[in-house]
């Protein structure tokens, strides 16, 4: 079965300092790995996108890393802000059945 | 260049009643899909389409019918609302490039309550 399964569920860090969000996903055939952001009341928003051959992706402050041996990605939030209070979404997009799996996402909560 | 666009933003459905939900997007994307959210929950997959002329299920279409006459539009449509459908809606749009251009764009959601 297709999952995408994210860690931890919530986190709670300062700001400034810097968080690292993890994704584990067993989608075949594997097309490419997405990380969205959901800000509370609205759609999500693309961050990076990998494909099968990208082991990393970097967006300003949000560096991805994907393993496609392990099956393994991360999101790397630097130098945080009040702003990335948010969830983050890992999402895999798989060309069997042209759907996108989503995971159930982390919330982040950045305290001042 | 208006991206996504989803009406209404809110609407209040009494049990059995019916309604379509609007997307239509501007960026001739092939690929439509519809989603749910439920309170502190993930999105799940209602229908999606691949292009004008042909849509597919996804893992909670119970309830809900698509379809894709135009490359513009995907509405969906509640056959007799029931409470458990109460819900955020999003609609998403995206090329089938398989690469790294084909970003899924969303839009603003439909929040929905049926009484």
């Amino acid at each position: 079965k297709n999952q995408v399964e994210q860690s931890p569920q919530s986190l709670i860090i300062l700001e400034g300092k810097n968080c690292t969000l993890q994704c584990n996903y067993t989608v075949s055939p594997f097309s490419n790995l997405r990380w969205y952001k959901q800000d509370t009341g609205r759609g999500p928003v693309s961050l990076t996108i990998m494909t099968f051959s990208e082991n990393t992706k970097s967006n300003g402050r949000y560096t991805a890393t994907l393993d496609a041996d392990t099956k393994q990605s991360s999101l790397h939030i630097t130098a945080s802000q009040l702003s990335d209070s948010a969830s983050y979404i890992c999402v895999v997009f798989t060309s069997g059945t042209y759907k996108y799996i989503f995971g159930t996402g982390t919330r982040l909560k950045v305290l001042a | 260049n208006a991206g996504v666009t989803q009406t209404p933003k809110f609407q209040v459905l009494k049990t059995g009643q019916s309604m379509t939900l609007q997307c239509a997007q501007d960026m001739n994307h092939e690929y439509m899909s519809w989603y749910r959210q439920d309170p502190g929950m993930g999105l799940r997959l209602i229908h999606y389409s691949v292009g004008a002329g042909i849509t597919d299920q996804g893992e909670v279409p119970n309830g809900y019918n698509v379809s894709r006459s135009t490359t513009e539009d995907f509405p969906l449509r509640l056959l007799s609302a029931a409470p458990s459908q109460t819900s955020v809606y999003f609609c998403a749009s995206s090329y089938l490039a398989g690469d790294s251009t084909d970003t899924q764009y969303f839009g603003p959601g439909t929040r929905l309550t049926v009484l």
